[in-house]
């Protein structure tokens, strides 16, 4: 499979945990993006990557979010002291030149 | 900052019927896409059509087609003959370009979705 892949696919934890999810991109895109999506409503932007640096954080990336792309492939996004507020749905996409950006799968986060 | 609107939170439809998607985008883009997903409830995000807004035909792709109205700043998608697998999450999203020194290439604003609903 050649596609966008996220690992975990699910994850719990308890209030005031740190949690770090990763994204792996089609090998060959150079742009990657971190979203958010909680229940009912469209994806948010929380921040871009071409290749290794990142060019651009929303207001929601509070000071509890980091995300890395070390070595311009793989992407990881951390929440520390996670809370209630950040369950959602985090998705990942990566793109080439043109537009279009492919999803993957998502890690679904519940925070009990 | 771009804000796209889609006023119906949710459509009914019969199967083999076509349905329309309502999507409106307010950009100062002078060069822009809008692109539609589908989310079944599994939570994929699946590409369904593209349309450029200097492409002079409107996007189709198998039974997915755009009503796309530039003046109007409206983007609809047309579903035909609507299959009971069409239920699900759908989103219009528009990507920013970049700005004259800018970095937000390429990141998409959505909407709030539309939950289709396909009745036997």
């Amino acid at each position: 499979d050649t596609g966008v892949s996220q690992d975990p696919r699910h994850k719990i934890t308890k209030r005031g945990q740190n949690v770090t999810f990763r994204c792996d991109p089609i090998s060959e895109h150079n742009r990657l993006y971190w979203y958010r999506q909680t229940l009912g409503q469209g994806p948010e932007f929380l921040t871009y990557f071409q290749n290794e640096a990142q060019l651009e954080k929303s207001r929601l990336l509070s000071d509890r979010f980091s995300a890395e792309r070390p070595k311009g492939s793989f992407s990881t996004l951390e929440i520390q002291r996670t809370e209630q507020g950040d369950s959602a749905m985090y998705l990942c996409t990566s793109s080439s030149r043109n537009n279009e950006q492919f999803f993957g799968p998502g890690t679904r986060l519940t925070v009990l | 900052a771009q804000k796209i609107t889609q006023t119906q939170p949710g459509m009914f439809v019969q199967e083999k019927e076509a349905v329309t998607l309502d999507c409106t985008y307010d950009t100062s883009d002078p060069s822009y896409g809008l692109f539609w997903y589908k989310q079944p409830s599994s939570g994929e995000m699946i590409f369904l059509i593209y349309q450029g807004s200097y492409d002079q035909q409107n996007a189709t792709e198998g039974r997915y087609s755009l009503n796309f109205q530039k003046a109007r700043k409206s983007a609809n998608l047309v579903i035909s003959a609507s299959q009971l697998g069409d239920s699900a999450m759908y989103f219009c999203a528009v990507p920013h370009s970049p700005s004259p020194g800018g970095t937000s290439y390429g990141k998409l604003t959505f909407g709030q979705g539309t939950i289709l609903t396909v009745h036997p």
